[in-house]
């Protein structure tokens, strides 16, 4: 159980062109959703908490409208990068709150996203 | 701030020789330590959840434990597969529901 799937894996894209990545959660209803991102060797850094049926919450440094997040229902949460550049190439990755109240988080495989 | 520092950075172990990995935190109230596993490319893998000093929970090879400052998640007898990278991470108690990671371990096994 607790499955979260994303899609694409990985995306290669031309600068200026918008890019949408899809996190859904397949066996569990999911209240809350987070978007992390990971360069080469760090640790995630988390950029938004999306919540179902309500704007976004973004981390301070995090562009809003670069990064558009839509969390249109329990299971699936989109983040849309909007006009990217090479600087936005990253692995991007998600994770899932279960609704139930357990406070464990479960992470999506994660989309490679390189902007040329 | 919530704040979670893991060491060693890298370690490199033999096949078989048993260790520990250290997670050190600072929380407003923990409401829970969560540990992960990361392969290169892919996302983290859910390990284990403790709550309150004094847990233990047991997966295979891997044990974690939990205290008031600090969280171990001991290796015994490890295999080559059990080589990645593993996170730890806290959620504190103001309402934000948002993970603090450490930086992470990234564990070598040789054969």
């Amino acid at each position: 159980g607790a499955v979260v799937s994303q899609h694409p894996s990985r995306v290669i894209c031309k600068s200026g062109t918008s890019v949408k990545i899809e996190c859904r959660s397949l066996d569990f209803q999911a209240t809350t959703m987070f978007w992390y991102r990971q360069f080469p060797k760090q640790s995630l850094m988390l950029m938004a908490t999306s919540n179902e049926g309500s704007k976004a919450t973004y981390e301070q440094g995090v562009e809003k409208d670069k990064f558009l997040i839509n969390h249109a229902s329990l299971t699936l949460s989109t983040l849309t990068v909007t006009s990217a550049h090479p600087e936005d190439s990253s692995f991007y990755i998600c994770s899932a709150q279960d609704s139930s109240g357990q406070e464990t988080q479960y992470f999506g495989p994660g989309t490679r996203l390189l902007v040329l | 701030e919530d704040q979670v520092t893991q060491s060693p950075e890298a370690l490199r172990l033999q096949e078989g020789e048993s260790s520990s990995l250290n997670c050190s935190y600072t929380v407003s109230g923990l409401r829970g330590l969560f540990w992960y596993r990361q392969d290169p490319g892919k996302g983290p893998e859910f390990l284990f959840t403790l709550y309150s000093a004094g847990e233990e929970k047991e997966k295979e090879r891997l044990k974690a434990t939990l205290t008031k400052k600090e969280s171990f998640l001991h290796i015994t007898a490890p295999k080559p597969e059990d080589s990645a990278t593993y996170l730890c991470a806290v959620q504190g108690d103001t309402g934000r529901r948002a993970l603090t990671f450490g930086s992470g371990t990234r564990l070598q096994v040789q054969p």
